[in-house]
């Protein structure tokens, strides 16, 4: 079962527009992450978010966290070709071991 | 700054052989985890480890086995490959906070014909 949903799974877009990747759930998540994989590496941790209608910003990049932390957003600014990757939202459940549960992830291409 | 370490990096089985991927972490982290990944499914646990001396399985267990050698090691085994079993595995390891992090390590690409 997949508890998280990405949406759109492909993205191909131009440099320089704006773009916005969501990540909904019906189950609440005490954390939800934003990971960015490359081709042959492992998921890389971009940014957590821990409370309900948080804003996170990381340069271009800006993330939200519902207010029942339910879903989550990335939404990237003037995209640029090194943006180009996959891109994965993961949820912390809120009781017991921490397991990550992972969407099935967003696919973006930015092209020059 | 090693982080997580897997191997093999590649490696093609036939049905029915046995192996083992090997993964170390060098960040004292307690907990251990393999994923695997394919596409359109994102990233499946199989196993897990919450610290040093227990294991435990996560969603896809089926086919395979583990071992928390020490705080350090974690091994994932295939007893018996099947080509359901062709994936990209992917070892992690955390240290259990409020604020969760898990760290990957570069993947292990297995193709089992």
């Amino acid at each position: 079962t997949q508890l998280l949903e990405q949406s759109p799974q492909f993205l191909s877009i131009q440099e320089g527009e704006n773009l916005t990747v969501y990540c909904n759930s019906s189950s609440v998540f005490s954390s939800l992450q934003w990971y960015r994989q490359e081709p042959g590496e492992g998921p890389v941790l971009l940014v957590t978010v821990v409370t309900g209608g948080e804003v996170k910003k990381l340069k271009r990049l800006t993330f939200q966290f519902g207010d029942a932390r339910k879903d989550s957003s990335l939404h990237i600014t003037a995209a640029q070709p090194g943006d180009t990757g996959l891109y994965l939202c993961a949820g912390a459940r809120p009781t017991g071991f921490q397991k990550l549960v992972f969407g099935t992830g967003t696919r973006l291409l930015v092209s020059p | 700054n090693a982080g997580v370490t897997q191997t093999p990096k590649f490696q093609v089985l036939k049905t029915g052989q046995s192996m083992t991927l090997q993964c170390a972490q060098d960040m004292n982290h307690n907990s251990m985890y393999w994923y695997r990944q394919d596409p359109g499914m994102g990233l499946r646990l199989i196993y897990y480890s919450a610290s040093e001396g227990t294991t435990d399985k996560g969603e896809v267990p089926n086919g395979y086995n583990v071992s928390r050698l020490n705080k350090r090691e974690f091994s994932l085994r295939l007893e018996s490959a099947a080509p359901s079993q062709t994936s990209v595995y992917f070892c992690a390891s955390s240290d259990q906070d409020r604020v969760y992090t898990i760290y990957f390590g570069e993947g292990s690409w297995l193709t089992v014909v």
